[in-house]
């Protein structure tokens, strides 16, 4: 089992739609996590953390936790074309480390 | 955030050579880390570095391989040594500014032929 788990995808969203990424971990005792977005040819952006159970929203995203599925998900409201890229899940390890998803690659079709 | 910029941005280097990446950062940070991101993969860490203390390394990386300097809190360096086609890939630095949070540098596109 890898230690972060996304959907590949690619993933394929109307312009205006809701678009859904998901991922699981599998170190219970992880509690930060990360969302960045990695548009073709560029390095990552860190996008949104969450550290609570719950939503945590800022803007059109939403980051949502739940610590006994071991599962996080990152909503884009209102998706637009300029949201096409390769999203990213991370969790902390410890007190430094980053272990990475193999992200999601998401396109939003106008 | 910080502002963190990479040299150089890309190279093409011959097998055998080694290429030094510098990564700087325009405010002081404890901690620095050096990434590989092969093509169409996810990031992989290669090591971890505080200033005057020795790079921590992952899990199949080595310091012979992969020698890290961090002479100061604003910049740190990775040598890629006696390189092959294989570590052709984008080799990024980020820095951690609390809670875990890391921002990237914009890597450095490296080709071995």
């Amino acid at each position: 089992q890898k230690e972060v788990e996304q959907n590949s995808g690619p993933l394929s969203v109307p312009e205006g739609a809701i678009a859904s990424l998901n991922c699981t971990y599998s170190d219970r005792g992880s509690q930060s996590f990360f969302w960045y977005r990695q548009y073709s040819g560029k390095s990552p952006e860190l996008i949104m953390f969450i550290y609570s159970n719950g939503d945590k929203e800022d803007g059109r995203f939403t980051a949502q936790l739940n610590k006994a599925s071991q599962y996080v998900s990152l909503l884009i409201r209102d998706s637009q074309p300029s949201d096409s890229a390769t999203y990213l899940c991370a969790v902390l390890q410890g007190a430094q480390k980053l272990v990475f998803g193999q992200g999601t690659r998401l396109t939003i079709n106008p | 955030s910080a502002v963190i910029s990479q040299k150089p941005s890309r190279d093409i280097c011959q097998r055998g050579t080694s290429l030094t990446i510098q990564c700087q950062v325009d405010s002081q940070v404890t901690m620095m880390f050096w990434y590989r991101q092969q093509p169409g993969q996810s990031l992989t860490l290669i090591a971890t570095a505080n200033q005057g203390s020795e790079a921590t390394y992952e899990s199949g990386f080595v310091i012979d391989k992969f020698p890290i300097s961090r002479p100061n809190l604003t910049f740190s360096t990775l040598t890629v040594s006696n390189m092959s086609p294989e570590d052709s890939s984008i080799y990024l630095c980020s820095v951690e500014l609390g809670l875990g949070e890391q921002y990237f540098g914009p890597g450095t596109r490296l080709t071995v032929t």
